[in-house]
């Protein structure tokens, strides 16, 4: 049990789809990370959260919209997706936004038709 | 940009064997550096990390890692590998200045042969 809890698993939507991700921490952390892992490519991070507040989004396309209402709970957004966006998605957590190791959820594989 | 090389994308070893596993990084400020180890249908999870102090850092599951500077590696070593120890691992760095923003490096598939 890691502590990081995201759902769904798996996920396969069209193009023209809507659908969110979502993220659930126990942990007691106030950060709150998107990851994105594509076969054979680094694990690229996508967006970070601390104190509710988005800190950092390293050029990602707006296709990909983040939510964090509270300090336990991060949702990403996903609205007419492109097939290259097929990967697992991870989110992670941690104490602060300030060089804590990071606890990560088993992700949602995403699929887009 | 800063980056994390694994030199290695797919190491097979027998049982027993020792492992080293390479990682460089390319950024000379201060850093701070982890090991991740990703099991098969698993999450990742922490195996070790090096803030400051001693540069031979001790890890879960008898994994070691040494931070040497001048050479800007911090390589992962164990000495005899289990059929469990099959997995991928992930070097990643933080500079001090970016707080918890992780660089990860491509990743290593390990292969334990029993």
């Amino acid at each position: 049990e890691t502590g990081v809890t995201q759902t769904p698993r798996h996920l396969v939507m069209g193009m023209t789809n809507k659908k969110s991700l979502k993220c659930e921490q126990h942990l007691g952390h106030n950060a709150m990370y998107w990851y994105k892992q594509s076969a054979k490519k680094p694990l690229e991070l996508m967006f970070v959260y601390n104190f509710k507040e988005q800190t950092e989004n390293n050029s990602v396309p707006s296709r990909f919209s983040p939510e964090c209402p509270n300090s336990s709970h991060l949702f990403l957004h996903l609205h007419t997706l492109q097939p290259e966006d097929s990967a697992l998605y991870l989110c992670a957590s941690s104490l602060t936004a300030s060089n804590q190791p990071q606890h990560f959820g088993d992700g949602t594989r995403l699929s887009i038709l | 940009a800063q980056s994390v090389s694994q030199h290695n994308h797919h190491v097979i070893l027998s049982e027993a064997a020792s492992l080293e596993l390479g990682c460089n990084y390319s950024y000379g400020g201060t850093v701070n550096l982890f090991w991740y180890v990703q099991y098969p249908g698993q999450h990742l999870q922490l195996l070790l990390k090096y803030f400051s102090g001693d540069p031979l850092v001790k890890g879960i599951k008898g994994f070691e890692a040494e931070f040497i500077k001048s050479k800007f590696s911090f390589n992962l070593r164990k000495p005899s590998v289990q059929w469990s120890d099959t997995a991928e691992y992930f070097c990643a760095v933080t500079k001090e200045t970016s707080g918890s923003r992780l660089t990860f490096g491509e990743g290593t598939q390990l292969t334990v042969n029993p």
